[in-house]
């Protein structure tokens, strides 16, 4: 079984500073890696994913997050925020064999402000 | 390219009845899965369908069923509600596995009286 652990439940910076999502998981098999965006009202939209290779992953606007296999860690990053980056965010994963569920973690809500 | 659309977007629904929601899947796709995402929460893993048949589930009671019909679409159906059925259900579809991505719907807010 695997599980999600996003380390903070609310975040707060400024405009155009940098900004560090954590996310740590717990699995006993091999798992693909994902990050996914709400915005309030909407479903989920995908970032980024990590499904093998390189440990550094580019997803959509500007974000990006580096898969730790050793410290089972998966923490997203964005150089400079902006106000439309306000949202939920949520760090998931599935195992690479069978039917690929995703395991959500909590969430983080990213606070953008001026 | 019309992506995940689930119907209705919104219910109000009393204790003890019955609700059915609908996904139609992204063009293409021929998995669905459901999540069930309580206020302030991850959303947490229903059921999948794949080929009209339920090969996975989560940890959810028997109250929770659902269907997939030929064309792909799925219904979720929840009976006998309770309380703590209030959620958003979103509606993800896939070509095979997660590798591929999954496109989820903007959800049907349940909201149980």
């Amino acid at each position: 079984a695997q599980s999600v652990t996003q380390l903070d439940s609310q975040v707060p910076v400024f405009e155009e500073a940098p900004v560090e999502l954590r996310c740590n998981y717990s699995s006993s098999v091999s798992v693909y890696l994902f990050w996914y965006v709400q915005y309030p009202n909407q479903g989920l939209q995908l970032l980024l994913k990590y499904l093998s290779g390189s440990t550094l992953v580019k997803g959509i606007n500007g974000f990006e997050a580096e898969f730790n296999k050793s410290q089972t860690s998966f923490h997203l990053r964005k150089p400079s925020v902006h106000i439309s980056d306000t949202a939920e965010y949520f760090c998931a994963v599935s195992d690479i064999s069978g039917y690929n569920k995703l395991i959500f973690g909590a969430g983080t809500r990213l606070a953008v402000h001026p | 390219d019309a992506g995940v659309t689930q119907s209705p977007t919104h219910l109000i629904k009393t204790r003890g009845q019955q609700v059915t929601l609908r996904c139609s899947p992204k063009s293409g796709h021929d998995t669905v899965s459901w999540y069930q995402q309580a206020l302030g929460q991850g959303p947490q893993f229903i059921f999948q369908y794949y080929e009209e048949e339920e090969r996975q589930r989560g940890n959810f009671p028997d109250r929770f069923s659902g269907h997939q019909f030929p064309n792909y679409s799925s219904e979720l159906n929840v009976n006998a509600l309770l309380l703590g059925d209030s959620a958003l259900y979103l509606c993800a579809s896939s070509l095979g596995g997660a590798q591929n991505g999954y496109t989820f719907g903007s959800g049907t807010r349940l909201t149980v009286v």
